[in-house]
């Protein structure tokens, strides 16, 4: 089975643009989590969608959105791109949407940087 | 609101002696407790979790944690490291009822020849 799939690996933008990051899960698996993960930071949670429906949701501005797909396919968008949203942002998929059901598989992440 | 705390950023620690990570966590709800090891250049991957039941689990690697309730504390153990055990790890915890997992700031964790 093909793992989690990110695209694109690697991005540069500049302030104020906006950008959006795919997230292909697992074969089957219909929940996705996305993830903020710098230096200072670690690793902080943005929002979990499932069956096309947000779950949960982190503690982040409203410049940052996603959505999913009835393929289970999903979407993170940043409006207004900010020096500090310079980050590997990662993506996870797990068959359903609580932990004790299945395993989260992590992707690669995208690694954006912010000029 | 639930926290996890990672005491030691960097371990270095001899190829073949023992290691240990140390991580707590707060929470006012129950929660699940995992290890993450994550290679340079690569995603998350999952070492252990704790669920319920027996407070020793077993991971992958030779990794394995204790739960401790009283103490909150949930550390990481392997009694002889390989060089190939080089990596970031992470302690985190999740709600029972969603995949919204808390993550500490991690442990590099460097095996010296």
């Amino acid at each position: 089975k093909a793992g989690v799939t990110q695209t694109p690996r690697y991005l540069i933008k500049t302030r104020g643009q906006q950008v959006t990051l795919s997230c292909s899960p697992i074969s089957g698996h219909r929940s996705v989590s996305w993830y903020q993960q710098t230096p200072g930071q670690g690793l902080q949670f943005l929002f979990e969608y499932f069956s096309e429906t947000q779950r949960n949701k982190g503690n982040f501005p409203g410049r940052f959105s996603g959505r999913q797909f009835s393929n289970s396919r999903s979407e993170m968008n940043v409006s207004t791109l900010e020096l500090g949203d310079s980050a590997l942002y990662l993506c996870a998929s797990s068959l359903f949407s609580t932990p004790s059901t299945g395993e989260q598989f992590f992707g690669p992440g995208t690694r954006l940087t912010v000029l | 609101a639930q926290s996890v705390t990672q005491l030691d950023s960097q371990v270095p620690v001899f190829e073949e002696a023992p290691v240990e990570l140390r991580c707590n966590y707060s929470s006012s709800v129950s929660v699940y407790l995992f290890w993450y090891v994550q290679y340079p250049n690569q995603g998350l991957q999952l070492l252990l979790k704790y669920l319920s039941g027996s407070t020793l689990v077993k991971g992958i690697n030779g990794f394995e944690a204790e739960f401790n309730k009283s103490q909150t504390s949930f550390h990481l153990r392997k009694p002889s490291v390989h060089i190939s055990d080089t990596a970031e790890y992470f302690c985190a915890v999740s709600l029972l009822t969603g995949n919204q997992f808390y993550f500490g700031t991690g442990t590099s964790l460097t095996v010296i020849p």
